[in-house]
C-alpha cells in the first residue's frame, strides 16, 4: 500500500451538500495535516494534528471540520462550501509535529469541485 | 519568522540543458530546507532535504542542490534536463515556534522541458 492514500480522488459537490475527505498513512507517523493548493496561490496549511490532538488550526472558517480519530486516519468535513473552496486538497504525515526535522509525506490529494 | 521566495514562477528549458530553480528563504534561526516536485494530478514528493552537515545536497532524479548561508540561498540543479523532469517544484522551510514545527512552502517554480 502507499504511504500516504486520499479517497476520493475528486469529488463534486452543491454548496448546500455535506462531504468528508478521508486520509489514512501507513507509515507510522504521528502527525497528520490537511493543506490546501489553490491555483496560482501557495500552498495554505489548514490544519495539524499531533498525536490525535488538533495542534494547528490557521484561522480556517467553520464549514470546514477536521476529524483525527487516530494518528492513522485524519478526515476533513465540508458543509455549506462556496466556489472558492475549490481546490486540491492535500494531506500529508511526519514522524511528529513538534522537535522533528524530517520530511512530510504527502498524499496524491482529493481535487474538490464546489458547484 | 521564516518564509520562501522562489524566483520565476515559470522556467522554460531545452532538453539536455542545464536545469536551475532559485530558492531564496529568511529564517532566524539555522534552517531545514526541501525541495519537493509535483506532477500533474499528484501529491507533493521529496527530492532531497538539508537539515545540517554536507552542504551541497545530492537527491532523486540527479537533482541537487546547494545551501549557501552567506545568501541565504538553496537553488536546485540539475546538469541535463529530461522531458520527465516537467512538474512544479516547491522549495520550503521548517518553521519552528512556540506550537511545534511546521513547513513554510514557497510560491512553485513549474518547470517546462521543450524537446
Amino acid at each position: 500500500e502507499t504511504g500516504v492514500t486520499q479517497t476520493p480522488r475528486h469529488l463534486v459537490m452543491g454548496m448546500t451538500n455535506k462531504k468528508s475527505l478521508k486520509c489514512e498513512q501507513h507509515l507510522g507517523h504521528n502527525a497528520m495535516y490537511w493543506y490546501k493548493q489553490s491555483a496560482k496561490k501557495p500552498l495554505e496549511l489548514m490544519f495539524v494534528y499531533n498525536f490525535k490532538e488538533q495542534t494547528e488550526n490557521n484561522s480556517v472558517p467553520s464549514r470546514f471540520s477536521p476529524e483525527c480519530p487516530n494518528s492513522s486516519h485524519l478526515f476533513l468535513h465540508l458543509h455549506t462550501l462556496q466556489p472558492e473552496d475549490s481546490a486540491l486538497y492535500l494531506c500529508a504525515s511526519s514522524l511528529s509535529a513538534r522537535g522533528q526535522t524530517g520530511e512530510l509525506f504527502f498524499g496524491e490529494g482529493s481535487r474538490l469541485t464546489v458547484l | 519568522a521564516q518564509s520562501v521566495t522562489q524566483l520565476g514562477s515559470h522556467v522554460s528549458v531545452s532538453e539536455g540543458a542545464l536545469v536551475l530553480l532559485r530558492c531564496n528563504y529568511s529564517s532566524s534561526v539555522p534552517p531545514y530546507l526541501f525541495w519537493y516536485v509535483q506532477y500533474p494530478n499528484q501529491g507533493l514528493q521529496l527530492l532531497l532535504k538539508y537539515t545540517t552537515g554536507a552542504t551541497l545536497v545530492k537527491g532523486i532524479n540527479g537533482f541537487e542542490a546547494e545551501f549557501k548561508k552567506s545568501e541565504t540561498s538553496f537553488h536546485l540543479t540539475k546538469p541535463s534536463a529530461h522531458m520527465s523532469d516537467a512538474a512544479e517544484y516547491f522549495c520550503a522551510v521548517i518553521r519552528r515556534d512556540n506550537y511545534g514545527q511546521n513547513f513554510v512552502f514557497g510560491p512553485g517554480t513549474r518547470l517546462s522541458v521543450l524537446p
